[in-house]
């Protein structure tokens, strides 16, 4: 089945530490995209890629980092510079170039402090 | 003033009821317009995906838009319990960026 899988489902970080998301996708869709989920305030848009090795920041970056290695992945870094990053992190991709197309999400990463 | 407003309800109706869900949006450049459906602990999902304005029927779902008034709608006729679930609206103005609502949270009582 294609789709996208995030993993792991739930993830808890130490003070100090820095965590990786994994975004995998077998769409062959080229854009990856990074969101933050908080409760009332929506989704935030972290970063995003359009193509492989590169990619651009969004709208809350900082404490974040990504990679664009392969077509299919697009992992999350959340850095210790990253004060609070207790939240609901969506994975999306989608098609370019052929009009604008909506986005499919994975079923997200839950992050704790512990 | 955030770029797409929607009212976070949460909104409760009773099994086979009409739902009205509702955005609006101050960007007129925005020409893509999306409602994905999100149940809890999970990804969003896409619902319906509609271009300019005008409406789109699928099922038991229609997508309405009114680019004058800059306020779209999503209406689920004869609801059903497995329809509870928050709904976010999306909007694109051809861009890199989508621009979310907040959600609105359903729940239908059977």
């Amino acid at each position: 089945d294609g789709g996208i899988t995030q993993s792991p489902k739930y993830l808890f970080r130490k003070e100090g530490q820095n965590v990786t998301l994994s975004c995998e996708q077998n769409l062959n869709h080229d854009a990856m995209y990074w969101y933050r989920q908080d409760p009332g305030q929506g989704l935030r848009l972290i970063y995003y890629s359009q193509i492989v090795n590169d990619f651009q920041k969004g709208d809350i970056a900082e404490g974040y980092s990504v990679s664009r290695e392969k077509k299919e992945s697009f992992p999350l870094t959340v850095t210790s510079a990253q004060k609070n990053p207790t939240a609901f992190y969506l994975c999306a991709s989608s098609v370019l170039g052929q009009g604008n197309q909506p986005q499919h999400f994975g079923d997200g990463t839950r992050l704790s402090i512990l | 003033q955030k770029e797409v407003e929607q009212d976070p309800g949460p909104l409760s109706v009773p099994e086979g009821a009409i739902v009205s869900l509702n955005c609006t949006y101050s960007n007129s450049a925005f020409q893509y317009f999306m409602w994905y459906r999100q149940y809890s602990r999970k990804g969003p999902e896409l619902l319906m995906y509609t271009y300019s304005s005008g409406n789109k029927e699928d099922g038991r779902f229609t997508a309405q838009v009114d680019k004058s008034s800059k306020y779209i709608s999503l209406f689920i006729r004869d609801s059903q319990p497995s329809d509870s679930a928050t709904y976010l609206c999306a909007m694109d103005d051809t861009g890199n960026q989508f621009y979310f609502g907040t959600g609105t949270s359903l729940t239908v009582i059977p």
